[in-house]
């Protein structure tokens, strides 16, 4: 069956550290977004893309985090430097929508940040 | 803005009775509601959704929700919850035919009593 990947699993790094994650979509979704959520409460979109191109980054905070999708493929969110507020689960989503086709978005399994 | 509540944080019911989560969306336009099971550590996983039609949904693993517009609500139900539905539950609300990001509701934790 096919997933959404994403790695690593767990992540521990330090203040004022750089640190990325990665998501491999599955195979043939265009659209491709990045959820944080934070302990406690449901996710928040961060970035959308469609294809290489995002389409909506208002959540995402620009001075420290950044998000590309070069080849349309898979994807890499980095935050630099982390903050402590950042400790959160990065959840990857994948979907395939097509005009006049309702469809629905397939979910990572996260990767756990943890700032110290 | 779109926006989900769920009133209950946490709800405990005993295996094998019934269950019903709470759900109350806010939206302008016809919305594309979903519910999300995830269990601790893990991912999203989809139990069912609404984009039009019979508004009484059927889902996997026994769950039902169902979309009463007049009452912006799409609550989630099951005849009889087993330990392994311990987990926490996410309503979401989509636009754009489902191509949009969602927006979700804080979960409600559901607990199961043996």
């Amino acid at each position: 069956e096919a997933e959404v990947a994403q790695s690593p699993r767990y992540k521990i790094t330090e203040k004022s550290q750089a640190v990325a994650f990665w998501c491999d979509p599955i195979s043939g979704h265009a659209t491709l977004y990045w959820y944080r959520q934070i302990l406690g409460q449901g996710p928040e979109l961060l970035v959308q893309f469609q294809d290489e191109s995002v389409v909506d980054d208002s959540q995402l905070p620009k001075d420290r985090f950044s998000a590309e999708r070069l080849k349309g493929v898979d994807s890499t969110l980095k935050i630099q430097p982390a903050e402590l507020g950042d400790s959160a689960m990065y959840l990857c989503a994948s979907s395939s929508p097509k005009q006049g086709v309702n469809t629905e978005a397939f979910f990572g399994q996260g990767t756990r940040l943890t700032v110290v | 803005a779109q926006s989900v509540t769920q009133p209950d944080i946490h709800i405990t019911v005993s295996e094998g009775a019934s269950l019903e989560l709470r759900c109350n969306y806010s939206y302008g336009a016809t919305p594309y509601l979903f519910w999300y099971v995830q269990s601790p550590g893990q991912g999203l996983q989809l139990l069912l959704k609404y984009f039009s039609g019979d508004t009484l949904v059927q889902g996997i693993k026994g769950f039902e929700a169902e979309f009463k517009r007049s009452q912006s609500s799409f609550n989630l139900r099951k005849p009889s919850v087993h330990w392994s539905d311990a987990a926490e539950y996410f309503c979401a609300v989509g636009t754009g035919g489902g191509a949009d990001g969602l927006t979700f509701g804080k979960g409600t934790h559901l607990i199961i009593q043996p």
